[in-house]
Formats: C-alpha cells, structure tokens, sequence
C-alpha cells in the first residue's frame, strides 16, 4: 500500500514563527499535494507540485511556499505564521497516470498562538 | 464559488437503514468523481469513484449514482453500519488536469445502534 508520512500529528507554534510542515512518500508518486481542512469549507488545496523542484498554486496559496527537492518528499511552508493559519494541514500523493485516487497522509492539526 | 456542494452538513441513520449521501456541483466539464471517508484525527481514505461514462459504480455495501443533466451524485450505503459513522468527502476533477481534485465541504454521517 502506497504510504504517505507526515512529519508531526499535532504542532503549536507562535504567530511570527517560520513553520516546516514535511510529507514522505514511499511508492514514486508524480503527484504531490498540500490541502488544509477547515470545518464547513472542507478540504481546500493549498500547493501542488506534479515534479520535482515543480509546483503549482492551488484555490489558496496566499501565506504559505513550498518545496519539492526530491521526489518523495515535499514541505510545506508558512513564512510567518499567523493565527488563521490554524488549521489541520493534509499531505497527498498520486501517480501522474492510471487511475486517478489521492492517497492522504494523517494529517498534521497546526494551532498558531 | 464553489463547484462542488454538499449541501447536508450532517446526517443520521439507524444501523442497517440505507444512507444516502449528495453532492452537486457546476462545473460540466467535470468527469470524474470520487468519494472519500475521513475519522478524526485520520487522513480521508478512498472509497468509491466513478466516471462520467457511467452513471453508476457498486462496490460492495457503496453504490455512488451519477445524474450529469442534474449536475449530481450521491452515494447510497446499505446497509448502513455504527463503523460508517465518518465525515464523507465527494470530490470531482477533469481527466486532463487528473492532479486536482475539488472538495466538497464534506458530510458527517452517523449510525446509530
């Protein structure tokens, strides 16, 4: 099964604070993905990246960069972090073809305080 | 705008009752559409897709029906089990841009005992 790690489950950070959030995966996915999950707005896409050191503004990108120096791993990152940067951030890969179908990391739930 | 609605934040279901779970959405030129589960504090989970070629796709207790004049889809469970209890995700895209999904804002489904 195609597994995608996400560094931390839970992080506190203060406003101001430059965040890395990391995302592994194992089976030489293409696809990247950065979402966050907002209760009543559902999952929204931050960043994606289709290759390495390649990327692509998602619906909401304003706040956060990304990097994807090698294939399997791509971070997000919040350059000053702010309190409606609060939020659970989802980690995602797929392969560029076949079938289309996410598969999602656990998730890291970022409080900015 | 959203182009993809779930407009049920919340449904409840007795074990064993079917469920039914919506989505509509506005773009037509969507043709492809997935489903996915999501537990607390877990990423979503795949569950059933569908293209725009069929208008329905069974995979086991999940049946998800696709009505392209009514810009709908919906997701059937029977019967209904207390582990089902989730909140549930439909997300579309277009095959030419097969990386980007669009989230709905997500249902939250419970089963009672």
């Amino acid at each position: 099964d195609v597994k995608v790690t996400q560094s931390s489950r839970y992080l506190v950070k203060r406003t101001g604070e430059k965040v890395f959030l990391e995302c592994v995966q194992d089976m030489d996915h293409e696809n990247m993905f950065w979402y966050r999950q907002d209760p009543g707005l559902g999952l929204r896409l931050i960043y994606f990246s289709y290759d390495v050191k390649m990327k692509e503004k998602g619906d909401i990108p304003e706040g956060y960069s990304v990097s994807r120096e090698k294939k399997e791993r791509f971070s997000l990152i919040l350059e000053s972090a702010s309190t409606n940067q609060t939020s659970m951030y989802l980690c995602a890969s797929s392969p560029l073809t076949g079938e289309i179908r996410d598969t999602f990391g656990s998730g890291t739930r970022l409080t900015v305080v | 705008d959203q182009q993809v609605k779930q407009n049920s934040p919340s449904l409840s279901v007795q074990e064993g009752r079917i469920s039914i779970l919506n989505c509509d959405y506005t773009n037509s030129m969507f043709d492809y559409f997935l489903w996915y589960k999501k537990y607390p504090a877990e990423g979503p989970t795949f569950l059933i897709s569908i293209s725009s070629i069929k208008d329905k796709n069974e995979d086991g207790r999940f049946t998800v029906f696709l009505n392209k004049s009514a810009k709908h889809l919906s997701l059937h469970i029977v019967p209904s089990q207390p582990g089902d209890s989730a909140v549930y995700f439909c997300a579309a895209t277009t095959m030419d841009s097969s990386y980007k999904l669009i989230f709905g804002s997500g249902t939250r489904l419970l089963v009672r005992p």
